[in-house]
C-alpha cells in the first residue's frame, strides 16, 4: 500500500460528459502529481501541483483542469469527454518540491468513455 | 518526441534466468534514472535508481547498469522469479521537473 489513493477505481461513461477523479495523496506530502497512461502509451505526465499551487504542466488537454486543495487532496476534471480519453489516470505524490524520485503512486482510475 | 525509450514491448524469461531489460535515452543532460516495477491493478512502485556519477547500483537480485556514452541503461535480475512478472518502467527527471517514462517492458516469467 503507497497510502496514496485515488477514487474511484473505475469510472464509466458517456462521450461529451465531465467527470472528476479524486486524490489523497499520502500523509505529509506536500505534492501531487496526475499522470495518464494510454493503452499504447507509457506514463505521460499532466500536470504537478505543490503544496495548492500549480507547479509544472505537462500534456494536459485544455479540457481537463486539476486543483490541490487546503487539505491537500487534488482533484483531475476532465469535461467533455472524447472516446479517445479512455484511459487509466494515476496520481503520486512525494515530498519533494520539484526533484522526483521515489514517486509513490495510486492505484489508479480506469476511465472508459463510452 | 520520447525521451526516455524502452523499446521491447515484452520479453518472456525462465524462472532461475537472468531478465535484462533496456532503456535508452536522449537528453544528455540527465543525470538520474529510476526503474518502477508495476503489477496488474495496481500503480507503480519504485525499485532502483542509479546516479549519473555511478555506472552500477544493486540492490539484492535487481542491478542497473548505465552507460552514458551510449545513452543506454539496462535492469538486470538474477534470478529472475515468477512473482517478478510485471511491467517495468524506466524514467528520468528532465531537470527539475516531473518525471518522465518510457512506455514500459512487460516481463512474464515461465515457471
Amino acid at each position: 500500500d503507497s497510502g496514496v489513493t485515488q477514487t474511484p477505481k473505475h469510472l464509466i461513461t458517456a462521450t461529451g460528459q465531465r467527470v472528476t477523479l479524486r486524490c489523497s495523496p499520502r500523509s505529509g506530502d506536500l505534492s501531487v502529481y496526475w499522470y495518464q497512461q494510454s493503452l499504447d502509451q507509457g506514463l505521460q505526465f499532466l500536470i504537478h501541483y505543490y503544496n495548492g499551487e500549480e507547479r509544472a504542466k505537462g500534456n494536459i488537454l485544455e479540457r481537463f483542469s486539476a486543483q490541490q486543495f487546503p487539505d491537500l487532496h487534488s482533484e483531475l476534471n476532465l469535461s467533455s469527454l472524447e472516446l479517445g480519453d479512455s484511459a487509466l489516470y494515476f496520481c503520486a505524490s512525494s515530498d519533494a518540491q520539484g526533484t522526483n524520485e521515489k514517486l509513490f503512486f495510486g492505484s489508479g482510475t480506469q476511465l472508459s468513455v463510452l | 518526441d520520447q525521451q526516455v525509450k524502452q523499446n521491447s514491448p515484452s520479453l518472456s524469461v525462465q524462472e532461475g534466468r537472468i531478465s535484462i531489460l533496456n532503456c535508452d535515452y536522449t537528453n544528455s543532460m540527465f543525470d538520474y534514472f529510476l526503474w518502477y516495477k508495476k503489477y496488474p491493478a495496481e500503480g507503480p512502485t519504485f525499485l532502483i535508481s542509479i546516479s549519473s556519477i555511478k555506472d552500477k547500483n544493486e540492490d539484492g537480485r535487481f542491478t542497473v547498469f548505465l552507460n552514458k556514452s551510449a545513452k543506454h541503461l539496462s535492469l538486470h535480475i538474477v534470478p529472475s522469479q515468477p512473482g517478478d512478472s510485471a511491467v517495468y518502467f524506466c524514467a528520468a527527471p528532465p531537470g527539475n521537473t516531473p518525471l518522465v517514462f518510457g512506455k514500459g517492458t512487460r516481463l512474464s516469467v515461465i515457471a
